[in-house]
């Protein structure tokens, strides 16, 4: 099984900042990466797929860059509803494998 | 719009079984596969099972192997997912999910998820 890791666990960022965040997978997916966003108690939102391309409606804001086993989530501005939880999930092997998810919260 | 419908939550014992099930409208539901995904309380995601957009293709997590099993109408537009000998650990609510298309995309829709609860 692919090993999906997120870091860092939590992310203390102030509105306009940028964010950064990690996914590493124990070995190498290609491509097959997406990023989702989550909510309290709402479903995932599927952010970036194919590790750089934006979702329809995604704003630009956000960007997706990576491939092999290295992969980045990157955030120009963050903007108040931002906020959540964000997971990696790599779609190359099975079973499909989810990190354990990156928080981004408010400074 | 597209939009997935999951039912069947609830309440069973340990050891016990359930019946999931997703209605899907809005787009040519045989031509996609889909998956469940599952999230205890308090935690992350679990890809639980996927199946291929004509059925003859499934997958599971080692965590369900053998208990669950993954199944689908393209007739009824319906997702389903049998759940056997179902444990504590098996609390979650369970959402379905669309594939983006050519398996390896992620998934672009979500249900909004069926809650179910394994207790004595």
């Amino acid at each position: 099984e692919v090993v999906m890791t997120q870091s860092p666990a939590t992310l203390s960022v102030s509105p306009g900042e940028r964010a950064t965040l990690s996914c590493r997978a124990s070995q190498s997916v290609s491509s097959n990466l997406a990023w989702y966003q989550q909510k309290p108690g709402q479903a995932p939102r599927l952010l970036i797929y194919d590790a750089s391309t934006r979702a329809t409606g995604i704003p630009a804001r956000f960007s997706g860059s990576g491939s092999g086993t290295e992969f980045t989530l990157t955030i120009s501005s963050l903007q108040s509803e931002d906020f959540a939880v964000y997971y990696c999930q790599q779609c190359n092997n099975w079973p499909r494998t989810f990190g354990q998810g990156t928080k981004v919260e408010i400074k | 719009e597209v939009q997935l419908l999951e039912s069947g939550g609830g309440l069973v014992q340990p050891g016990g079984s359930l019946s999931l099930s997703c209605a899907a409208s809005g787009f040519t539901f045989s031509n996609y596969a889909m998956s469940w995904v599952r999230q205890a309380p308090g935690k992350g995601l679990e890809w639980v099972s996927a199946i291929s957009a004509g059925g003859g293709s499934t997958y599971y997590a080692d965590s369900v192997k053998g208990r669950f099993t993954i199944s689908r109408d393209n007739s009824k537009n319906t997702l389903y997912l049998q759940m056997n000998s179902l444990r504590a650990e098996d609390t979650a609510v369970y959402y379905c999910a669309k594939d983006k298309g050519n398996w390896g995309s992620g998934f672009d829709y979500w249900g909004q998820g069926t809650l179910v609860t394994v207790s004595s």
